[in-house]
């Protein structure tokens, strides 16, 4: 199966400072990268992702890159303000027949105001 | 459009009790999927359904069974449950790239 590894676990920021989480991920396979927010109690929600033939997307003030060749990709959030605080997954879709997803362990955002 | 809901919302049990969590979500997906997430860790599988009649074991399936009898509904079932099945049950229904989750069971066994 696949094995995600996302890094650094924790992660505090300054309002205003900008913040980069990266995934690894083993399957050469993969061909979808999202990356979850979930604010405590709350479901996971899709903030943005990329598909394999793109190199990278941005959506105002967040971004991911992929790099296939070394397997991982980055989530990039500029300009953090406190509601940017939460916990963020990765998890890439392999090439299994369930179109699964594999989940990353998470990292804890805090931004401080 | 309601998207993914699950009842219940919260539930206690007893050690050997069992029960069912359903899933339903309203926009025709075929993909379905239980994940269960343990405090300060990720989502873990379960089991899946890629449609109608059809479930697969996922990472963590022992001690949990699913039905997909209808495409609209995935139910989860713990037979006998354990202290180790205390954790937040999300469902999820996917159909092309985006993977939609419901608002989660917060399930304790004592």
């Amino acid at each position: 199966g696949e094995n995600v590894e996302q890094h650094p676990s924790t992660l505090s920021v300054q309002e205003g400072d900008s913040a980069v989480i990266k995934c690894t991920y083993s399957d050469s396979a993969s061909n979808y990268f999202p990356w979850y927010k979930q604010e405590l109690g709350k479901r996971p929600q899709l903030i943005i992702d990329i598909r394999s033939n793109v190199g990278e997307k941005k959506d105002q003030r967040i971004a991911v890159t992929l790099n296939k060749t070394a397997k991982h990709f980055s989530l990039h959030i500029t300009e953090t303000q406190p509601e940017d605080s939460a916990v963020y997954f990765c998890a890439p879709r392999g090439g299994n027949a369930g179109n699964m997803l594999t989940f990353g362990g998470g990292t804890r955002l805090m931004v401080k105001p | 459009n309601a998207g993914v809901t699950q009842t219940p919302k919260f539930r206690v049990l007893k050690t050997g009790q069992s029960m069912t969590l359903l899933c339903a979500q309203d926009m025709n997906h075929e993909y379905m999927y239980w994940y269960r997430q343990d405090p300060g860790m990720g989502l873990r599988l379960i089991h899946y359904s890629v449609g109608e009649g059809t479930t697969a074991k996922g990472e963590v399936p022992d001690g949990y069974n699913v039905s997909r009898l209808k495409k609209q509904n995935f139910l989860l079932g713990l037979e006998s449950a354990a202290p180790s099945q205390t954790s937040v049950y999300f469902c999820a229904s996917r159909q092309g790239g985006e993977q939609y989750f419901g608002p989660g069971t917060r399930l304790t066994v004592t």
